[in-house]
């Protein structure tokens, strides 16, 4: 059975600081998923990674894959207070149907001036 | 396009009602999925489709019943109503093709059961 664990949970960080976010899965996957919420808002499509050693980024935040160790992470750089929101991975087991994704319980950014 | 629609935004039921959400997506995308999100512990899928006529079971699928009659449509029934069921409800949408597969989601229901 799939599994995702995110870690932290809650993450309060000063404006230019820098940070890492971290997701772990328990199976096999070929693809993850981060998404970014607002407080009261939907889901919004941040990156999604497809292969092992995949990186994209975007502004201040970089995401990256390693499917060896069952690990994405999301790297905040030089934060601001507009990036506070609440960050979600998902992810796909391998071979699943496309949309029956297994979310992390997602981790509460708070950027402090 | 106006994306993934749901209705209601919110919706109050007593204990053994019933009732429907709605979600429409004009996107033409064949995958829909409902997601139910309790505070600290992220989204959970319910039931999920992958084209009309097809659908499966999420993680949380008890209680809930769903059909896939139209690409478009993908609406989600509380058959009897329960306090556990007290959540927000988001649906989502995305398309077949290789490249990602980004989920479009809805702006949400959120549902209270007394």
């Amino acid at each position: 059975e799939l599994k995702v664990e995110q870690n932290p949970l809650f993450l309060s960080m000063q404006e230019g600081k820098n940070y890492t976010i971290y997701c772990n899965y328990s199976t096999t996957s070929d693809r993850l998923y981060w998404y970014r919420q607002d407080p009261g808002k939907s889901l919004e499509s941040l990156f999604v990674l497809l292969s092992n050693g995949a990186v994209k980024q975007e502004g201040r935040l970089m995401a990256s894959l390693d499917t060896k160790a069952r690990l994405s992470t999301l790297h905040i750089t030089a934060a601001v207070h507009d990036l506070s929101a609440t960050y979600f991975c998902a992810v796909k087991a391998y071979g699943g149907a496309t949309n029956k994704l297994i979310f992390g319980t997602g981790t509460l950014l708070a950027v402090q001036p | 396009n106006a994306g993934v629609t749901q209705t209601p935004k919110f919706q109050v039921l007593k204990t053994g009602q019933s009732m429907t959400l709605q979600c429409a997506q004009d996107m033409n995308h064949e995958y829909m999925s409902w997601y139910r999100q309790d505070p600290g512990m992220g989204l959970r899928l319910i039931h999920y489709s992958v084209g009309a006529g097809i659908t499966d079971q999420g993680e949380v699928p008890n209680g809930y019943n769903v059909s896939r009659s139209t690409t478009e449509d993908f609406p989600l029934r509380l058959l009897s109503a329960a306090p556990s069921q007290t959540s927000v409800y988001f649906c989502a949408s995305s398309s077949q093709g290789w490249g990602g597969d980004t989920q479009y989601f809805g702006p949400g229901t959120r549902l209270t059961v007394l």
